[in-house]
């Protein structure tokens, strides 16, 4: 069974540009969560989308979205980078919602 | 306690040493606990899910056991060895969002 997905791994974007970031998830399942790690913090909850629906949602700004489509894969975008938005970002599939499965995750640098 | 917290943010054990940290969490609303291992230049791996006061798992070396009354997690690891270097992440579950502590980053010293 093919393992989660993320496209592009690794990203180089100007402050105020918009960056869209991509997640397949492992076939079957149909819970997609995001979440953005920076140098000495923990995973940070981005939001999570399950059967197309956005079901939670963390403590991000709007300029941080998402979408999902029919057949469970996911997008990311962030608009008007900042500087602070340089982090890993990882996106993460299961079938309830509950062991997440993590992908490689998308290394964003904002310059 | 709001957050998931870890202690300690990192540890250094000699190879062969028994090893354990400490996962604390919210103990309202808890549904599970959840522990991950993630290597370096790897994604995170699912290693326990919890979900019982007093739940005990345990894999090879590695075990964990869980008290929901008062919001803490043990992880153990038995006889290190140098592949257990990683970082090891707990998540608490609640109302299907995943609260994540900082982690531990645990070396193994040959």
């Amino acid at each position: 069974k093919a393992g989660v997905t993320q496209t592009p791994r690794y990203l180089i974007k100007t402050r105020g540009q918009q960056v869209t970031l991509s997640c397949s998830p492992i076939s079957g399942h149909r819970s997609v969560s995001w979440y953005q790690q920076t140098p000495g913090q923990g995973l940070q909850f981005l939001f999570e989308y399950f059967s197309e629906t956005q079901r939670n949602k963390g403590n991000f700004p709007g300029r941080f979205s998402g979408r999902q489509f029919s057949n469970s894969r996911s997008e990311m975008n962030v608009s008007t980078l900042e500087l602070g938005d340089s982090a890993l970002y990882l996106c993460a599939s299961s079938l309830e919602g509950i062991e997440q499965y993590f992908g490689p995750g998308t290394r964003l640098t904002v310059t | 306690i709001l957050n998931v917290e870890q202690s300690p943010q990192s540890l250094h054990v000699q190879e062969g040493d028994s090893t354990n940290f400490t996962c604390s969490f919210p103990s309202s609303n808890f549904y599970a606990l959840h522990w991950y291992r993630w290597e370096t230049a790897k994604s995170p791996e699912a290693l326990f899910v919890m979900t019982l006061n007093g739940d005990e798992k345990k894999k090879g070396r590695i075990s964990a056991t869980l008290n929901t009354k008062e919001g803490y997690s043990y992880l153990y690891i038995k006889g290190s060895q140098p592949e257990d270097s990683a970082t090891y992440l707990c998540a608490s579950d609640s109302n299907y969002q995943l609260i994540w502590g900082a982690g531990t980053k645990l070396i193994i010293k040959p």
